[in-house]
């Protein structure tokens, strides 16, 4: 159990294009869901707190309206890169916590965003 | 000084050796401890977790030293496929946030 799939698991943009990722909880529904960044050779980096049917919280130094944020329901959330650059260029992973107390967090298998 | 400080390695192990990694953390608030690894490319997975003084695992073993405010990880008869970057990870109780260390890149050599 406590499967999270992300979609795409790569992609290639070009620079100035928006980039959508999928974060799915499977079997399990998920009150939170985190967005992170990880650049190569870095540790992954917090970018934004996602709560069902709120705002999200970013972290500071991450632009809200560069990358927006939707968890419409306990199963899903998305990660919207608008207007893509080459920095930007980075591996996206999301982790979801199941509502049953625990703060133990699933991970999903990332999606490797490359901006041309 | 950094929220949670490792060693970045390589170590580079011959197989079956017992290697130990150290991780250092500033926010005496942390309570819970966690251990992932993580391979290239691929996302961390849940190695171990340590709310006490420590936890043992088959191979694996995890110290927490409170006072001190670090916690170690060893690896016993170590094998090809625990090569991995290894990720020290503090909570502090209550938040849900995980704040990750750099990690510790580990090579086991045959």
């Amino acid at each position: 159990g406590a499967v999270v799939s992300q979609h795409p698991s790569r992609v290639i943009c070009k620079s100035g294009t928006s980039v959508k990722i999928e974060c799915r909880s499977l079997d399990f529904q998920a009150t939170t869901m985190f967005w992170y960044r990880q650049f190569p050779k870095q540790s992954l980096m917090l970018m934004a707190t996602s709560n069902e049917g709120s705002k999200a919280t970013y972290e500071q130094g991450v632009e809200k309206d560069k990358f927006l944020i939707n968890h419409a329901s306990l199963t899903l959330s998305t990660l919207t890169v608008t207007s893509a650059h080459p920095e930007d260029s980075s591996f996206y992973i999301c982790s979801a916590i199941p509502g049953t107390g625990s703060y133990e967090q699933y991970f999903g298998p990332g999606t490797r965003l490359t901006v041309t | 000084r950094k929220e949670v400080e490792q060693d970045p390695g390589p170590f580079n192990v011959p197989e079956g050796a017992t290697v130990a990694f150290n991780c250092t953390y500033s926010n005496s608030a942390s309570q819970s401890f966690f251990w992932y690894r993580q391979d290239c490319r691929k996302e961390p997975k849940l190695l171990m977790s340590v709310y006490s003084s420590g936890n043992e695992d088959g191979r694996f073993t995890a110290q927490l030293n409170r006072a001190s405010q670090y916690i170690s990880l060893l690896i016993r008869d170590s094998k090809l496929s625990d090569s991995a970057t290894y990720l020290c990870v503090p909570q502090i109780f209550g938040n849900e946030k995980l704040t990750f260390g750099t990690g510790t890149r580990l090579t086991i050599i045959p």
